[in-house]
């Protein structure tokens, strides 16, 4: 499975964008980068997922770099609430003869720490 | 619409027993799939379930089962508990498999938190 390396932590001030970087160097053609965040307690909440354009939504946006090796994740104007731990994932797919599954392999992500 | 409801929400069990969770996927996913999260660690993938076959499997022991019902909810089992089953079961949903090629999102619901003592 393609493996993503991510800082371990980041600070940001609120009201500045955040942005959050993601290797993924073996990453394969077909595969799509997806972000997700976890806030203390709760489930991973979906961000955002792309595949080789940069894409946006209400949340937050995805550049993904030409080669695709790379990403990043920016939160435009971060607040308090977006305090969480963000995993930047490879999905993968797999056809066996059991059918097509898919999971999502998450490391450790950043820690991202929004302060006044 | 109700996201993806999991329960309970906390459990404490002892050693050697079996344990239940349960999970009702977003309306109209027809895909469940069951992560378990050691605290300090991201979710690891445990099954995948579609139209009640499963479709993809971790690396978890055979203590550790699952089932998908005709309403698309879903079951994990855990027999002979172990004190390192203690963790964060979560479920998610998604429209996998659905016409869709694999790039639907998963939806997580908020956990069933297990104790194991």
């Amino acid at each position: 499975d393609a493996k993503t390396t991510q800082p371990p932590s980041m600070d940001c001030a609120e009201g500045r964008a955040a942005n959050l970087p993601c290797n993924h160097s073996t990453i394969s053609g077909n595969e799509y980068v997806y972000w997700y965040r976890q806030i203390h307690s709760q489930g991973p909440q979906y961000i955002i997922h792309g595949l080789k354009n940069n894409e946006t939504n209400e949340m937050a946006s995805l550049i993904i770099t030409e080669d695709r090796k790379s990403s990043t994740l920016i939160l435009p104007h971060a607040t308090l609430r977006d305090t969480a731990v963000y995993y930047c994932i490879v999905r993968v797919v797999r056809t066996t003869f059991t059918g097509t599954a898919s999971k999502l392999t998450f490391g450790t992500g950043t820690r991202l720490q929004v302060t006044l | 619409d109700a996201g993806v409801t999991q329960s309970p929400t906390h459990l404490i069990k002892t050693r050697g027993q079996h344990v239940t969770l349960r999970c009702s996927p977003i309306s109209g996913h027809k895909s469940v799939s069951w992560y378990q999260q050691v605290l300090g660690q991201g979710p690891q993938f445990i099954f995948q379930y579609y139209e009640k076959e499963e479709r993809g499997r971790g690396n978890f022991p055979d203590r550790f089962s699952a089932r998908q019902f005709p309403n698309y909810s879903s079951e994990l089992n855990v027999n002979a508990l172990l004190l390192g089953d203690s963790a964060l079961y979560l479920c998610a949903s998604s429209l996998d498999g659905q016409g869709v090629s694999y790039n639907s999102p998963l939806h997580f619901g908020n956990g069933t938190r297990l104790t194991v003592t």
